[in-house]
């Protein structure tokens, strides 16, 4: 029962280009998303986050969308840098409760 | 702002034996979570304290599974027994309830069982 998932294993973008990432949730409930990024043999890092009383969310280079109609929401990170190369994982949480559930994320090369 | 802490980093042990995991979490936040992570996969929730209740556990845990958060500050993961299925990458995570809240994560604990 994958609630959230992430279809694209991997992704090679140039470096200086737009890096799309995305992300569909299938729970109608999920009103809280995170994207955190992760290095080998550390912990995620926050990225950036939304409400799903927004469409977009914007933070320097990193820009979230969601669509809540679709149920996908995407991370635009522009331009790329070859030190955002690392797993991107999107994660979601219901109003009410505190569990986030994380998808099984996405490989982000970036190609100088 | 110190962070996560998790100790230790690696851990190797054999097959039957106990291990134990400590997390820190950052002084002020009052939720705790307990992740595990497997080679590509994304972290899997284990267990979650708000203050020193645990408040849910995953049924992904075995009976050999427990943790406690003592007091609502450092939290212990200790499995029994363990079993082959059960290396991975423990995470521990830590938050702040409100808005606006997002997760910070130790750097992990490696669990390797010969």
């Amino acid at each position: 029962d994958q609630q959230v998932k992430q279809n694209s294993p991997s992704l090679s973008v140039q470096e200086g280009r737009i890096s799309i990432l995305n992300c569909d949730y299938t729970n109608s409930m999920f009103d809280y998303f995170l994207w955190y990024k992760k290095y080998p043999a550390e912990g995620p890092t926050f990225l950036i986050s939304i409400s799903s009383i927004k469409d977009k969310n914007e933070d320097g280079r990193f820009t979230v969308f969601l669509n809540k109609s679709a149920k996908h929401l995407s991370l635009h990170i522009v331009p790329s840098q070859p030190g955002d190369s690392a797993v991107y994982f999107c994660a979601a949480r219901s109003s009410g409760t505190y569990k986030y559930i994380f998808g099984t994320g996405t490989r982000l090369k970036v190609l100088a | 702002d110190t962070g996560v802490s998790q100790d230790p980093r690696h851990k190797i042990t054999k097959r039957g034996q106990n291990v134990t995991f400590r997390c820190d979490p950052i002084s002020e936040h009052n939720r705790l979570y307990w992740y595990r992570q497997t080679l590509g996969q994304g972290p899997e929730f284990l267990t979650y304290f708000q203050n020193e209740a645990q408040l849910e556990k995953s049924r992904l845990l075995s009976d050999r599974f427990s943790a406690e958060r003592p007091k609502g500050s450092f939290s212990t993961l200790e499995i029994q027994r363990t079993e082959q299925g059960d290396s991975a990458m423990y995470l521990c995570a830590s938050s702040k309830q409100g808005i606006g809240e997002k997760l910070f994560f130790g750097s992990g604990t490696q669990l390797s069982v010969l």
